[in-house]
């Protein structure tokens, strides 16, 4: 079991370019959730999906992020334009149905200069 | 949501036991108590959960107050390994898309450190 691999580890990018994360969860796992932690508010919830299909997507911040999941073994979570306050750590995580526990990746490091 | 309450930051001596505790006198009936910690540079790790009765696996043992307004979190032999911060979390149920789902929502949580 590799655990939920997220790419890029660390990303370094000029304000206004566009930023790609990636996110391929435990195989067999249909639950997945992107979080975002900063120093200033901890770690909060972006987006859940179950089955592929956005349940809930209160948490992203404004129309410049953009999550997908095409498929049941990869996600992604889109900034465009990206800003400075964009600069945080983004955790993926994953859950099978039915189970109580979530596991996170190792997370991406995201800087805006 | 149910709020909870941590102390910010403990310290313990390796291989005594730590104690974490944790307020959540707002919690539901069915709202499930949850232990994740988060080592430096790492992901938050499951640690435990539990909903009314004392929890123990090989990592930890959760202890709930019969009344459930708070719980406490316990490292039986705490090690180097161990220095985290412990995040202690309400799951709540949301609804959406026809759907429920429990909702993990991270407070700051208790920044632990084991020393020698």
């Amino acid at each position: 079991d590799a655990g939920v691999i997220q790419s890029p580890r660390h990303e370094v990018t000029e304000m206004g370019q566009e930023v790609t994360l990636r996110c391929k969860p435990i195989s067999g796992h249909n639950s997945l959730f992107w979080y975002r932690q900063t120093m200033m508010r901890g770690l909060e919830l972006l987006i859940y999906f179950n089955n592929n299909v956005p349940i809930d997507d209160s948490g992203m911040p404004e129309d410049r992020f953009s999550a997908k999941m095409p498929n049941a073994s990869f996600s992604t979570l889109k900034i465009q334009p990206s800003e400075p306050r964009d600069s945080a750590v983004y955790f993926c995580a994953s859950r099978r149905a039915g189970a109580n526990v979530l596991t996170f990746g190792a997370g991406s490091r995201l800087t805006v200069l | 949501d149910a709020k909870t309450t941590q102390p910010p930051s403990m310290d313990c001596a390796e291989g005594r036991a730590a104690n974490l505790p944790c307020n959540h006198s707002t919690i539901s009936g069915n709202e499930y108590v949850y232990w994740y910690r988060q080592i430096h540079s790492q992901g938050p790790q499951y640690i435990i959960h539990g909903l009314k009765n004392n929890e123990t696996n090989e990592m930890a043992s959760l202890i709930i107050t019969e009344d459930r307004k708070s719980s406490t979190l316990i490292l039986p032999h705490a090690t180097l390994r161990d220095t985290a911060v412990y995040y202690c979390i309400v799951r709540s149920i949301q609804r959406g898309g026809g759907t429920s789902y429990g909702k993990l929502t991270f407070g700051q949580g208790t920044i632990l450190t084991v020393h020698p």
